[in-house]
């Protein structure tokens, strides 16, 4: 049974360039979180996709946007990129059979802006 | 906004000792989980708290969620290295699906 996948690894960008990171969830899942983490801290909210619709949004501005396909799988896509966007972006998927709210961490996109 | 603050920040410990972080909330909470990040991996889910003052024991890890929902502690009793890592807290709103993160707690254990 495989987990929570992320791809890809880790990407480099320049500033004003664009971004899509990707996300499987754990088999069985059904909703699917975004996280930002910065060096250093703790992983902040982005937004969770559920039913292939936004279901909650952090504070982040509209320069990040997401996606969720049929098949449960998440796209999260950030626009104009600028330096502050570096950080390791965490995807988390959960569902009925991990008892609800319990959150299975995928390994991270790690994403450098230069 | 929502805070989540953890204390302390570091905590370097020797082989044997314990060991306790604390959480602490701006507002009331629904839920807190609390997960471990060893240096350079990702997140991993080690339990929840829902009820007013309930207590949780994983083997030498005692969870506590406070009366008022609003702090919670993780202790981990005679520390291995095997415990090194960021302990996080992250604390939930109502019933939302929204969890907001503490600023973590950093333990080194030293042989």
């Amino acid at each position: 049974d495989a987990g929570v996948t992320q791809s890809p690894t880790h990407l480099i960008k320049t500033r004003g360039q664009q971004v899509t990171l990707r996300c499987s969830p754990k088999s069985g899942h059904d909703t699917v979180s975004w996280y930002q983490q910065a060096l250093g801290q703790g992983p902040q909210f982005i937004f969770q996709y559920y039913e292939e619709e936004e279901r909650q949004r952090g504070n982040f501005p509209d320069r990040f946007s997401g996606h969720q396909f049929p098949n449960y799988s998440s796209e999260l896509n950030v626009n104009a990129l600028l330096l502050g966007d570096s950080a390791l972006y965490l995807c988390a998927s959960s569902g009925r059979t991990s008892g609800g709210q319990t959150q299975y961490f995928g390994p991270g996109t790690r994403l450098l802006v230069l | 906004g929502q805070q989540v603050m953890q204390i302390p920040q570091y905590q370097h410990v020797q082989e044997g000792e314990d060991f306790t972080t604390y959480c602490n909330s701006s507002t009331t909470l629904s839920n807190i989980q609390w997960y471990k990040q060893r240096p350079g991996g990702h997140p991993v889910f080690l339990i929840q708290l829902v009820k007013s003052g309930e207590v949780k024991k994983q083997k030498r890890l005692t969870f506590q969620f406070g009366e008022a929902k609003k702090n919670s502690s993780l202790h981990i009793t005679a520390t291995q290295t095997t415990d090194v890592g960021t302990y996080f807290c992250a604390g939930g709103i109502d019933t939302g699906n929204q969890f907001y993160f503490g600023t973590g707690t950093s333990l080194t254990v030293i042989p």
